[in-house]
Formats: C-alpha cells, structure tokens, sequence
C-alpha cells in the first residue's frame, strides 16, 4: 500500500517554456503532499507543502511565481515550473504520507522527474 | 528548522568491508528516519528510530537513536555492491514535513 505515482519521469522543455508535473497517490487520500528538488550529488531540499484546497506553504527561498503547485483533489497535487530557465533543470520528487497509517512507516515518494531545460 | 549534519558525505570502500554514517544535530529528535535512495529514484524508508538509545537491525544494517536522540548512527557490516546509494536521515517533524540531512552518497566496490 502507499503507492506515489509521479509523471512525467523525464521531460525536456525549451527555455521560456512551462512545464507541469503531477504526483498523484494511488491507494490513499493524502491532504498533504511535498515537492523537492535535488541537485546532482546533493540530497533532497524541501521547496512547498501542497495542502488540497489551499495554498500551498512555500519554504523560504522558493519563488512562489516560479513553481505553481495545484492540490486539487485529495489524489492529485501538480507542480509547474513557469518559463523555464536552463538553471531550473534539476530532479523533482514528490511524497506524501498516508494518514492512515502511523508517522513511524514514513513517507512515500513518488520516482522522481528529471527536467532538462535546453 | 532542525538542521541536520550527515558525515561522511562521500564514502568508497571495497565490498565485504565494514562502515558507518552519521546523522547529527544540535536539537532534540522526537523521532529520525533512515532512508535509502538509488540514482533516479525516490527515496524509500529503511527504519524509524523513537526511543533514545534505541538499536535496530534490518539484515547487515544497524541503526543506533543516540541516548539523548540528537544523534544516529548507521552501520554496514560486510558492505555488498547492492548497498550503493545515498543515504538520507530525515526529521519527521511531528508528521508536518519532511526534512532531510545532506546525505551519505556511499559506493561500494566489488
């Protein structure tokens, strides 16, 4: 259980373009999901908490213009990186965590999308 | 927001050989969790850590939850290449959000 689908898995756009990713729970309602960001050799940064029918809660640093997150339902959060720069490429990962089951299992994190921005 | 302090940040060693990582921080853990990621992958849980002073096996892998929960530690006995990955300590945070240490990127060597 706690399957996290995330697509695309790669994705090349050109620059000034946008792009959107979706992460979607597949065996659980999940209120609350998370988008991070990871650099080559580097660990994970956390950018937003996406809550289903608000705002998503950014942390400090991250363009809230820049990367759009949609929670509109309780299976499906989006994340869209507006006019891409070729300094936006990096490895997107989504989680979320099953509030039926207890904090001790974890999040499950969806495999990740690459984004190349040429 | 805790910071948390992972070490080494590289390791390389050969296989069948021993290892450990560390994950600190100045700040008091209600709880730490190991993760694993491999390249291309999300990360996947390993163990979660409570209690302070708490040990957990999981096969070859051990991990340790400091007596005074600021720190822990996993160790690797007989290091096989299929351990390769990146290893993450992450602060739950109380279910609010997940926060992860700079991670351990280890290779092991056949």
């Amino acid at each position: 259980g706690a399957v996290v689908s995330q697509h695309p898995s790669r994705v090349i756009c050109k620059s000034g373009t946008s792009v959107k990713i979706e992460c979607r729970s597949l065996d659980f309602q999940a209120t609350t999901m998370f988008w991070y960001r990871q650099f080559p050799k580097k660990s994970l940064m956390l950018m937003a908490t996406s809550n289903e029918g608000s705002k998503a809660t950014y942390e400090q640093g991250v363009e809230k213009d820049k990367f759009l997150i949609n929670h509109a339902s309780l299976t499906l959060s989006t994340l869209t990186v507006t006019s891409a720069h070729p300094e936006d490429s990096s490895f997107y990962i989504c989680s979320a965590r099953d509030p039926g089951r207890r904090t001790g299992k974890g999040y499950t994190f969806g495999s990740g999308t690459r984004l190349t921005v040429v | 927001t805790q910071l948390l302090e992972q070490s080494p940040q590289f390791l390389s060693i050969q296989e069948g050989e021993n290892l450990t990582v560390y994950c600190n921080s100045s700040s008091v853990f209600s709880s730490l969790q190991w993760y694993r990621q491999e390249p291309g992958e999300g990360p996947v849980l390993l163990v979660t850590v409570v209690t302070g002073g708490e040990v957990k096996k999981l096969k070859r892998l051990t991990f340790q939850f400091g007596d005074a929960r600021k720190d822990s530690s996993l160790h690797i006995t007989a290091a096989q290449p299929g351990d390769t990955g990146l290893y993450l300590c992450a602060d739950p945070q109380g279910a609010q959000k997940l926060v992860f240490g700079q991670g351990t990127r280890l290779t092991i060597n056949p």
